[in-house]
């Protein structure tokens, strides 16, 4: 049983440029949220996608973006890329359609993409 | 909104001792209080969660406790080992699968 992938594990870009990353959830899971985590921090909240929507957003402009396709993977974007916008870029998964009293808190990370910003 | 604290941000034992890292959280609504271990150049991985409804969780070697009145949360690792040695986040949530709070992180460094 896979866990969570993300491509690619490494991406170089310079201010300015667009940048778009990838995520494939856990066997049997729904729904995906991003993270962005910052060297020697924790990992902060972008957004959560459900149903090809998104369900929550946290405190991130709105040059961050994302899609969910049918399948439940998921994509980040990132617009007009600054050197702060430097970090790993965590997806994780859930299963949010369950029977009555499924867990649906427990959440699955992927190893991440680390972004450099020039 | 929720502001995860957590303390130590460093911590050094030796081969066989036990490990304890605190969190306190703010929003007394969480109600969900997972705690990950994150190895270098690695996503964080699960190590062990507790609800609001449970006061205290065991999986071998590893432990956490809740004090929903001082809104504060413990991971206790007892017997630790090298390869504890890693990065622990807590974390918390108000709402079942809703955004999770993290905390800063503790460094364990366990040597032998």
């Amino acid at each position: 049983d896979a866990g969570v992938t993300q491509s690619p594990t490494h991406l170089i870009k310079t201010r300015g440029q667009q940048v778009t990353l990838r995520c494939s959830p856990k066997s049997g899971h729904d729904t995906v949220s991003w993270y962005q985590q910052a060297l020697g921090q924790g990992p902060q909240f972008i957004f959560q996608y459900y149903e090809e929507e998104e369900r929550q957003r946290g405190n991130f402009p709105d040059r961050f973006s994302g899609h969910q396709y049918p399948n439940y993977s998921s994509e980040l974007n990132v617009n007009a890329l600054l050197l702060g916008d430097s970090a790993l870029y965590l997806c994780a998964s859930r299963r949010d359609r369950g029977r009555p009293g499924t867990k649906k808190d427990t959440q699955y990370f992927g190893p991440g993409t680390r972004l450099t910003v020039l | 909104g929720e502001n995860v604290e957590q303390h130590p941000s460093t911590l050094s034992v030796q081969e066989g001792d036990s490990a304890v890292i605190k969190c306190t959280y703010s929003d007394s609504a969480s109600n969900y209080f997972p705690w990950y271990k994150q190895e270098l150049g690695k996503g964080p991985q699960l190590i062990i969660d507790i609800r609001s409804n449970v006061g205290e969780k065991k999986d071998q070697r590893i432990a956490v406790t809740l004090n929903k009145t001082a809104k504060h949360f413990s991971l206790h690792i007892t017997e630790t080992q090298p390869e504890d040695s890693a990065v622990y986040f807590c974390a918390a949530n108000r709402q079942a699968g809703t955004a999770l709070i993290f905390g800063k992180g503790t460094t364990l460094s366990v040597s032998s």
